[in-house]
């Protein structure tokens, strides 16, 4: 079965360190998302790819940047970790407007 | 995405009773999106609404888009136990893949 995955799961880190999470997609869907949740910010945009070598600046991309190299991939990187961006990362893939597919998550502490 | 205000934050009701949780936006919006997070877990699609007025349903909960495309609603008949988590509308620009989330509205039910 088709499916869309992150890792790690779970990442503690330093402030400065730089930090990179992995999603990757089996849909073979073209548009791929990157969002943060935080408490009383619900989901937020960081990333958005529509194909292969295309990145797009979402609500909050300072201090992260996205490539894609592939249809399967999308990696997300914080450059220099700060504390503000301790946060559930959400990867998302989908090829109809609207119509998204989570991966489960990664939960992200920067100390 | 149009910025869309979502309320109740927050609702508890008994087991068996409605619940209704509202999206709202200044401006019109494209169309709307509604996920469902279940807790510790990641948003899950449920449905889009596309044209004004539009109403769908899935068993117990009856999804409205308003005449104006300025709001919408999603109704739950006699909650159950496994209707806890929060619910998000989301809005997607026209010709756009993109989504911009409510703040979303966490359901707790009482058994």
């Amino acid at each position: 079965d088709a499916e869309i995955t992150q890792s790690p799961r779970h990442k503690i880190t330093e402030t400065g360190r730089q930090v990179t999470l992995a999603c990757h997609q089996t849909w073979n869907h073209n548009n791929m998302f990157w969002y943060r949740q935080d408490l009383g910010h619900g989901l937020r945009l960081i990333h958005y790819s529509y194909g292969v070598h295309d990145t797009n600046k979402g609500e909050v991309s300072d201090g992260y940047s996205v490539s894609r190299s592939n249809t399967e991939d999308l990696p997300l990187t914080l450059e220099s970790a700060a504390s503000s961006q301790t946060s559930v990362y959400f990867c998302a893939s989908g090829r109809l407007a609207g119509e998204q597919f989570f991966g489960p998550g990664t939960r992200l502490t920067v100390l | 995405g149009q910025q869309v205000m979502q309320i109740p934050q927050y609702q508890h009701v008994q087991e068996g009773e409605d619940f209704t949780t509202y999206c709202n936006s200044s401006t019109t919006l494209s169309n709307i999106q509604w996920y469902k997070q279940r807790p510790g877990g990641h948003p899950v699609f449920l449905i889009q609404l596309v044209k004004s007025g539009e109403v769908k349903k899935q068993k117990r909960l009856t999804f409205q888009f308003g005449e104006a495309k300025k709001n919408s609603s999603l109704h739950i008949t006699a909650t159950q136990t496994t209707d806890v988590g929060t619910y998000f509308c989301a809005d997607s620009g026209a010709g756009s893949y993109q989504l911009t989330f409510g703040k979303g509205t966490k359901l707790s039910v009482i058994p």
